[in-house]
This record gives structure tokens, C-alpha cells and sequence, in this order.
């Protein structure tokens, strides 16, 4: 069965310290792994696919990087608009996806 | 079209009653999933069309639930005999290709049973 693991749970940045979140999966035949972004009482709103190891996506403060067990969100120079739950979704190329439980991530000004 | 739509946004019911939730998905898009998210948690899957098949369902979905997407458009999900346990948000999603990895979300109906 396809495991999904994030880590911390909740993480609480001063603006501007940078830092990264963990996904780590057990997944058979991985065809991709993705990340959302997801504010309080909202529907998760995509970020990145990443579909190889060694693969890297950025968007803004944010990037993404992939291995064959796990993948990072680093994120640099955060500002508070950055605070949300951060999910990610192993992909398997069976549907549906699996997602993590997320990581909180308050930014304090 | 500007995204997928749900309604409604919030629902409290008693113990036992019958709740259904609408979801309007981005025109183009084949595909419908439905999730179930609690407090603390990743959103959940419980079933997913495409067009109109039902193509799979969780084990989370028990008897008391029940999707439809009549003519491949809009899906209904239905509760009934509403139970404590079923308050969460329950989010539909959709997209033109899974294997892009892009879902795009409703901002989900919140369902609280008293």
C-alpha cells in the first residue's frame, strides 16, 4: 500500500529564515510526485509535478526537488503570505492520488 | 468558467438526516474526484469519475454514501442517515489529466452533524 510521510507537521518561520519540508513515500513505480498549497477553509491549490529523480521546480520563494524515497520544499526568504499547509501527493499512475497530511507553515513577521 | 464550484459552501444537519452536495467541474475536464478532509488531515479520496462512470470507490464510502455524475457533467454526493463522524469538508476536484498531477479544487462544503 502507498505510504505517504511529511515532515514537520508544523513549522513556524521568522520572515526571511529559510527552511525546507519533507515528503517522504513508499510507492510503487512512482510516475511523479506532487505538491499543493492549501489555505485555511479552502480547496489545495497546485504548486509542482516533479517526475524524475533529481528533477527541480521553482516558483517564486518556493522549490521543489525529488530523490528516489523522498522530496523537498525548500523555501527561501519567506514572507507571511507563504503561510499555509503544504501537501504532497506520490503518483503512481494509479488514480486516485494519495495525499500527505501536510505541513503547517506559519511565517511570523 | 472560472473553476470548480461547490455548493453548498456549509451545511449543519442532525444525527439522521439526508445531506447531498453539489459540484460543478471546470467544463473541459473529464475527470471528478471526490475528497473527505478533517481537521489535521490530507484530503481523503472516496470515489472518482470519469464522464459519467464511477470508477472507483474507496472503502471509506460506506452504504451510506453515494455519488452520481448524470451525463458526465455535475456530480451529487449524497449522505444518508447522517452520523457525528461524517462532519469534515468535503472537497470535489477535477481534471483533464491525471497524469499531470493538476487537480483543481473546489473551496469545498462543510458538513456539521450535531
Amino acid at each position: 500500500e502507498d505510504q505517504v510521510t511529511q515532515s514537520p507537521e508544523a513549522l513556524r518561520l521568522q520572515e526571511g529564515e529559510s527552511s525546507s519540508l519533507n515528503c517522504s513515500y513508499t510507492v510503487s513505480g512512482l510516475r511523479g510526485l506532487f505538491w499543493y498549497r492549501q489555505d485555511p477553509g479552502k480547496g489545495p491549490e497546485f504548486l509542482f509535478t516533479l517526475y524524475s529523480a533529481g528533477e527541480e521546480k521553482e516558483k517564486e520563494r518556493l522549490k521543489a526537488t525529488l530523490t528516489k524515497k523522498e522530496s523537498f520544499l525548500h523555501i527561501t526568504a519567506p514572507k507571511p503570505e507563504d503561510s499555509a499547509t503544504y501537501l504532497c501527493a506520490p503518483y503512481s499512475g494509479n488514480t486516485p492520488l494519495v495525499f500527505g497530511k501536510g505541513t503547517r507553515l506559519s511565517v511570523i513577521a | 468558467d472560472t473553476g470548480v464550484s461547490q455548493d453548498p459552501r456549509h451545511k449543519i444537519t442532525k444525527r439522521g438526516q439526508n445531506v447531498t452536495f453539489r459540484c460543478d467541474p471546470i467544463s473541459e475536464h473529464n475527470r471528478l474526484y471526490w475528497y473527505r478532509q478533517t481537521l489535521g488531515q490530507g484530503p481523503e479520496f472516496l470515489t472518482y469519475f470519469q464522464n459519467e462512470a464511477q470508477l472507483e470507490k474507496s472503502r471509506l464510502l460506506s452504504d451510506r454514501f453515494s455519488a452520481e455524475r448524470p451525463k458526465g457533467s455535475f456530480s451529487t454526493l449524497e449522505i444518508q442517515r447522517t452520523e457525528q463522524g461524517d462532519s469534515a469538508m468535503y472537497l470535489c476536484a477535477s481534471s483533464a489529466d491525471v497524469r499531470s498531477g493538476e487537480l483543481f479544487f473546489g473551496e469545498g462544503s462543510r458538513l456539521t452533524v450535531l
